[in-house]
C-alpha cells in the first residue's frame, strides 16, 4: 500500500497566519493527491483535488502544490472557520485509497 | 442539491452483522463510482470499499476483505455495505462518498453525514 505521511500532526496558529501542511507519499503518485477539511462531528469536505485544483466554493486562501511524493496545503491567511483537521488522500492506487494521518489546526 | 444519507448503524455484538444503506439524490447515481470510508472514534479516516458505477468493479481494504460486501441498486439510487463477523475494531462512523474524476484522478466530492456502528458486548 502507498503510505501517506502528514506533518505536522498538529499545529497552533493565530488568525491571519500563513499555514503550511505537508504530505509525503511512500512512492510517486504523480498529482493523484486530494485534500479534505474535517470539523468535529462533521463529514470531511473536499478542498483541493489533483494536487492543486480548488474545489468549487472553497475560498481562494486555500491552495495546494506538489507532485511525485511531496505535497503542500497552504492557507494564506487563517480564518476562524479554518480551525479543523486536514487530511491528504492519494487516489493513485484505486485498489487501495489511503489517507494521511491528519493535521489538527488549533487556535494559538 | 446532491445529498447522501446513510442509515443502518447501531449497536451490534461481536460476530454480528449489520447492513448500512446510503440513499443518494440530486444527481444521476448510476453515473458515479462510490466509496465507503470509516472513522474510528478519535482517529483518522480509513477507506473501506469502492464500487464502480455499474457495480462490476469492487475493491476492499484488507481489514474488511472477506467480511464486508459492497453493493448498489442504481434503480433505487442506493449504496449498501453488508458487514458480517463484526469486530470491536470495526467500531466507527461510516461515510458514503461520491467519487468524481478529473482525467484519471479520483476524488470524493460529496459525503454523507455518517452513521455510527458500535461493536460491543
Amino acid at each position: 500500500d502507498i503510505q501517506m505521511t502528514q506533518s505536522p500532526s498538529s499545529l497552533s496558529a493565530s488568525v491571519g497566519d500563513r499555514v503550511t501542511i505537508t504530505c509525503r507519499a511512500s512512492q510517486s503518485i504523480s498529482s493523484y493527491l486530494n485534500w479534505y477539511q474535517q470539523k468535529p462531528g462533521k463529514a470531511p469536505k473536499l478542498l483541493i483535488y489533483a494536487a492543486s485544483s480548488l474545489q468549487s466554493g472553497v475560498p481562494s486562501r486555500f491552495s495546494g502544490s506538489g507532485s511525485g511524493t511531496d505535497f503542500t496545503l497552504t492557507i494564506s491567511s487563517l480564518q476562524p472557520e479554518d480551525f479543523a483537521t486536514y487530511y491528504c488522500q492519494q487516489s493513485y492506487s484505486t485498489l487501495r485509497v489511503t489517507f494521511g494521518g491528519g493535521t489538527k489546526v488549533e487556535i494559538k | 442539491e446532491v445529498q447522501l444519507v446513510e442509515s443502518g448503524g447501531g449497536l451490534v455484538q461481536p460476530g454480528g452483522s449489520l447492513r448500512l444503506s446510503c440513499a443518494a439524490s440530486g444527481f444521476t447515481f448510476s453515473s458515479y463510482e462510490m466509496n465507503w470510508v470509516r472513522q474510528a472514534p478519535g482517529k483518522g479516516l480509513e477507506w473501506v470499499s469502492y464500487i464502480s458505477s455499474s457495480g462490476s468493479t469492487i475493491y476492499y481494504a484488507d481489514s474488511v476483505k472477506g467480511r464486508f460486501t459492497i453493493s448498489r441498486d442504481n434503480a433505487k439510487n442506493s449504496l449498501y455495505l453488508q458487514m458480517n463477523s463484526l469486530r470491536a475494531e470495526d467500531t466507527a462512523v461510516y461515510y458514503c462518498a461520491r467519487v468524481r474524476r478529473r482525467g484519471y484522478v479520483g476524488f470524493m466530492d460529496y459525503w454523507g453525514q455518517g452513521t455510527l456502528v458500535t461493536v460491543s458486548s
